[in-house]
């Protein structure tokens, strides 16, 4: 079975940059697959930020935050990791890593981590 | 800009059908956007329900169902039970790499 988990600092200050890291077992993520990030603010929606390929490390982002965000992987610690620069407080979210399969849907999920932009 | 269009809420009867629809801003929903759809009940991470339009993981119970209906991707749940309540999102592939979740639907079982 996949498992996905979440880790990273859960409160971030204003104009610095969130780090997150994606733990991944039982599947090698360079294997194949395309590892992605997902986020929900508090009270709203699902919002898809980004994805990377595990097989080429080719990225693809949502264009409201394609000039903020860089994904990167970790294939000796089998690890995915986003970087949002410049966070304000609307970056203020619950973040899910998923994995996303070439049929274009999510099959196995992280249990997300909420992270707080705040002074 | 392609939105993803699906209703704010939904109320069903213990027992009862309910489907969801999954729309375009523009455009039609066909197979060809890859229709999937995601559970997700307070506090807990989404769960795939349905994927390419009508696939269902293993362990999904067989009342829900997606289909394509008229213009838009479907999620049927038959015989609702009541934790079936939650928020349900369909998501679409849009083109160029990107997919696409929508607003996602409210479903209350009473």
């Amino acid at each position: 079975q996949v498992q996905l988990q979440e880790s990273g600092p859960g409160l971030v200050e204003p104009s610095e940059t969130l780090s997150l890291s994606c733990d991944v077992s039982s599947y090698s993520i360079g294997s194949g697959y395309y590892w992605d990030w997902i986020r929900q603010r508090p009270g709203k929606g699902l919002e898809w930020i980004g994805s990377i390929y595990g097989r080429s490390g080719k990225t693809s982002f949502t264009p409201s935050l394609k000039s903020r965000i860089a994904l990167s992987l970790d294939s000796p610690k089998n690890q995915i990791s986003l970087k949002l620069k410049s966070v304000t407080a609307a970056d203020t979210a619950f973040y899910y890593c998923a994995r996303r399969t070439l049929a274009w849907y999510f099959d196995y999920w992280g249990q997300g981590t909420l992270v707080i932009v705040s002074s | 800009q392609t939105v993803v269009t699906q209703e704010p809420s939904f109320s069903v009867s213990p027992g009862g059908t309910v489907t969801l629809t999954c729309g375009l801003s523009s455009g039609s929903v066909s197979p060809n956007y890859y229709p999937s759809w995601y559970q997700q009940t307070p506090g807990q991470a989404p769960r795939t329900l349905i994927h390419t339009t009508n696939s269902r993981p293993s362990g999904v119970p067989d009342r829900f169902s997606g289909s394509i209906l008229g213009n838009r991707a479907a999620l049927t749940i038959t015989g609702a039970q009541a934790d079936d309540e939650g928020d349900y999102y369909c998501v679409l592939y849009v083109g160029s790499g990107l997919p696409m979740f929508g607003g996602g639907t409210k479903v209350t079982v009473l």
